[in-house]
Formats: structure tokens, C-alpha cells, sequence
């Protein structure tokens, strides 16, 4: 089945800096594409979704770029400030249906220093 | 965002002893999920369930696991009994599509 692979697992910045996580996946059916945040003893929040269509999405600070032909997907975010510090976790489908299960990468526990 | 609440947000309990969580999705949402995640390790899918029915499962959603969603009201997951190894947070999440929103999990101790 799908395998998802997410790096670096620990990522420390200084404010203002860029964060850079990536995520590999081994289906070439995958055609959804998911980044979440959570915050300690929070729920998963979502902060992007991605369909196999689009390249490169932008949103608030957040850039999404997704590579189908190296099956990557990856998240920078631009301008770090220390609310950004939080785990990351990539999300794929295969959505072959709408209630298609999403499988995770490991997450990336992000601290932003001021 | 929208918002999924879970109850409670922690449990503890004895081996051999049955567990219902509950999970209150986003009020127009269709479809709901289970997830699993051991600490340290990846979240991992147990279910997913849709017009009163389970429509995929995975190997982890032993024999002992059941989920309803009775009249609307909470979509639970029943673990009986319970396993040393079913201690882990439990992610609910409600889609309408393919967006799924998650609630911040119950932390299950099975001692």
C-alpha cells in the first residue's frame, strides 16, 4: 500500500527564516495532498489541501509545491515566527472515493526561536 | 475552521474492561473517521464510516473495535475489551468531500 516518508523530523529556525519539509509517497494514483499543524493537545488543523492538477499553490505564508513525477510534496514556510512552532505532518489520498482514508507521514516537529 | 470535538480527552482503564469514545463532527459533515497514533510513531487510519455503515477498514480495527453513530448523535468508537496495546491517541475527523477535519484525540491508557 501507500507509503509516505516525511523529513527532517526535527527542524529548529530563527525567526524570520524559511522552514522546509518534505514528503515523499510511493503511489502514482495519489491524487490528494494534505499539510496539518498541530499545536500540543490540539487537534489536526488544516492548513492546505493540494489536488494532483496544481503544481505550486500559495497561501498566507505557506508555499505547497508538488513534484508527481518524483511522487514529493513539500511545505515552506516563509517568514518562521515562534506561533508557527508546532508538528507538521504531510497527508496523502488515493481518493478514489470521497471517504478515501488519508495516510501520514511521520511529522515534523518544527521550533521557531524568536 | 471547522471544528470537531472529541469526549473525553483522556481515559484511562483496565485491561479486559470496554471503552466508548466519542466524537462530535462538524454538524453538515458525511462522512467519519478513526485514527490511530501510538506516541512517537505515524498516525495510522482504523475506519471510516458512511451513511450508517463501515466502508473500509484496516487491519488495525481488531474484531474488539466497533463504531456507531446512532440518530445523529455521536460517532463512537467501542473498544471491548480492551488490550494493553490499544493505549494511543484516538483521532476522530469529519469530511463533507475530501477535506477531513480532526478533533484533538482521546489519550486511551489501558493499564
Amino acid at each position: 500500500g501507500e507509503q509516505v516518508e516525511q523529513r527532517p523530523p526535527h527542524l529548529s529556525v530563527r525567526e524570520g527564516d524559511s522552514a522546509f519539509i518534505i514528503c515523499t509517497y510511493t503511489d502514482s494514483a495519489t491524487a490528494y495532498f494534505y499539510w496539518y499543524k498541530q499545536e500540543p493537545g490540539a487537534g489536526l488543523q488544516l492548513l492546505m489541501s493540494v489536488f494532483s492538477n496544481v503544481d505550486r499553490k500559495e497561501e498566507q505564508g505557506l508555499t505547497v509545491l508538488l513534484n508527481k513525477k518524483d511522487k514529493r510534496l513539500s511545505l515552506n514556510l516563509t517568514a518562521a515566527h515562534p506561533g508557527d512552532s508546532a508538528v507538521y505532518f504531510c497527508a496523502v489520498s488515493i481518493a478514489s472515493s470521497s471517504f478515501s482514508k488519508l495516510v501520514f507521514g511521520q511529522g515534523t516537529s518544527l521550533s521557531v526561536v524568536p | 475552521g471547522p471544528k470537531v470535538l472529541q469526549i473525553p480527552s483522556h481515559q484511562i482503564i483496565d485491561m479486559g474492561q470496554m471503552v466508548t469514545l466519542n466524537c462530535d463532527p462538524v454538524s453538515n459533515h458525511l462522512y467519519f473517521y478513526w485514527y490511530k497514533q501510538i506516541l512517537g510513531q505515524q498516525m495510522e487510519f482504523l475506519v471510516n464510516f458512511y451513511n450508517g455503515k463501515v466502508m473500509e477498514k484496516s487491519k488495525l480495527f481488531k474484531d474488539q473495535f466497533s463504531v456507531e453513530r446512532p440518530d445523529g448523535s455521536y460517532f463512537t468508537l467501542k473498544i471491548q475489551p480492551t488490550a494493553l496495546e490499544d493505549s494511543a491517541v484516538y483521532f476522530c475527523a469529519s469530511s463533507l468531500e475530501y477535506e477531513q477535519y480532526f478533533g484533538p484525540g482521546t489519550r486511551l491508557t489501558v493499564l
